[in-house]
């Protein structure tokens, strides 16, 4: 199957300002993505999700990005605090409403710097 | 509320062994999914389950087994392990409605060594 991928395998942000984590998809068919994030030793967490009829969702201090003209995907956190280390992953679903589970991003490592 | 259990923790594994991950959800999810994660490669659905006794083959099902037999609970075998399975091992649920995906909610792994 087609790949989900990430621009750059670690980011390091200052504590305070905002984070952009970025990920490119492959697959035009996809119609569903989620951000995930996975603390050390934990499972990965939902962080946000996104539909393809939809190009902006925000949450609480997030905000997901879909861009499905140049298929980029980006998880923009306000005011990064120390709790934001992890790595954060992109998923991706195209089985048109179906289960047949995610397609995920080798995953950002996001450092906060005191 | 639990949400997803998985047992054991972890485990060391000699090569040739069979070996039975568990998984049990009680969130009433229709839909149960298996991953791996290795290092550099995220995420990989091994197999998933759309409902009570059906599953389907993900990306990387070599290897593994697996079965559906009610709404909470699914297991994972590997038959006889082998190295390459060393990994890390995660079971996720999620909702499935007509038309509609839903998140996943991931347990909080299995680390499995095959020697």
């Amino acid at each position: 199957g087609e790949s989900v991928g990430l621009h750059l395998p670690t980011l390091s942000v200052q504590e305070g300002d905002n984070s952009i984590i970025n990920c490119a998809y492959s697959n035009s068919a996809s119609d569903y993505f989620i951000w995930y994030k996975q603390e050390s030793g934990k499972g990965p967490q939902f962080i946000i999700d996104i539909r393809s009829n939809m190009d902006k969702r925000q949450g609480q201090r997030v905000t997901v990005l879909l861009n499905k003209t140049v298929k980029h995907l980006s998880l923009q956190i306000a005011a990064t605090q120390p709790g934001d280390s992890a790595v954060y992953f992109c998923a991706e679903n195209n089985s048109g409403g179906g289960a047949d589970g995610l397609t995920f991003g080798k995953g950002t490592h996001l450092i906060i710097q005191p | 509320i639990a949400g997803i259990t998985q047992a054991p923790t972890s485990q060391i594994l000699a090569a040739g062994r069979r070996m039975t991950l568990r998984c049990t959800q009680d969130m009433r999810h229709n839909a149960m999914y298996w991953y791996r994660q290795d290092l550099g490669l995220g995420l990989r659905l091994i197999h998933y389950s759309n409902t009570a006794g059906t599953t389907g083959k993900g990306e990387v099902p070599d290897g593994y087994s697996v079965s559906r037999a009610n709404t909470d609970d699914f297991p994972l075998t590997l038959a006889s392990a082998v190295p390459s399975q060393t990994s890390v091992y995660f079971c996720a649920s999620s909702v499935l409605g007509r038309d509609s995906i839903y998140e996943q909610y991931f347990g909080p792994g299995t680390r499995l060594t095959v020697t």
